[in-house]
């Protein structure tokens, strides 16, 4: 069966520092992966997906990007964080055309 | 551009009461697909169901139910009886079948709170 990890699970940083996510899934070939954001209190924001190795398309313009060094390796990075990067991140994966999404557990950045 | 409206956003019942969590959502394709998830306390979203556009009948998973009206573009979620396990926050999304997007859009969520 397929599995998505992601980590760490918990995470406080200061402003103006560098930030490393990583989500890995297992039991699958080729998914499409996906960050999503959620802020406090608030719906989830896609910040990038990707349909293949090195292919990343982003949905919004801010100082974080992404990367996909393997087939099933998803990282989220910054050079330098902000106050308003603070949030809850989620990894997710999906196969085929219908858009089902399956989720990480969830990384919680505190920026401080 | 498509959108999910998740116009509740906090609800809160008493055990074993009926509640509808509502969602409006917003689409030109003709072929799409609308979840629905669960997000308890822990943060993991957790997937309940999915409709495609072509598909009106309602679904009913034992204490879960969701009515699909297309006329209304509406997708409502409700929980018979519900439970204080049912405590969580429930998010609507919808997927436009043909994008190489293929991303989910998401409502803003509804907080259910069940009181013992």
């Amino acid at each position: 069966s397929q599995t998505i990890h992601q980590w760490p699970a918990t995470l406080v940083q200061p402003v103006g520092s560098p930030l490393s996510l990583e989500c890995t899934v297992e039991g699958t070939s080729n998914p499409n992966l996906y960050w999503y954001r959620q802020a406090a209190g608030r719906g989830l924001q896609l910040l990038f997906y990707s349909v293949g190795i090195g292919q990343i398309s982003s949905e919004v313009p801010q100082n974080l990007s992404a990367s996909r060094p393997q087939d099933r390796q998803f990282i989220l990075s910054s050079k330098k964080l902000l106050l308003s990067d603070s949030g809850f991140y989620l990894c997710a994966w999906s196969i085929g055309n219908t858009g089902e999404l399956f989720f990480g557990e969830g990384s919680r950045l505190t920026v401080l | 551009a498509q959108k999910v409206t998740q116009a509740q956003t906090e609800i809160s019942v008493v055990e074993k009461e009926d509640v509808t969590l509502d969602c409006v959502y917003e689409t030109r394709d003709t072929t799409y697909y609308l979840f629905w998830y669960k997000q308890p306390p822990s943060g993991e979203l957790v997937f309940l169901i999915r409709r495609n556009s072509f598909d009106e009948q309602n679904e009913i998973s034992g204490r879960y139910s969701w009515n699909f009206q297309k006329s209304t573009s509406s997708f409502n979620f409700t929980i018979t009886a519900s439970q204080v396990v049912d405590s969580a926050v429930y998010f609507c999304a919808l997927s436009e079948a043909w994008t190489g997007r293929r991303a989910l859009t998401f409502g803003s969520g509804t907080r259910l709170q069940v009181q013992p």
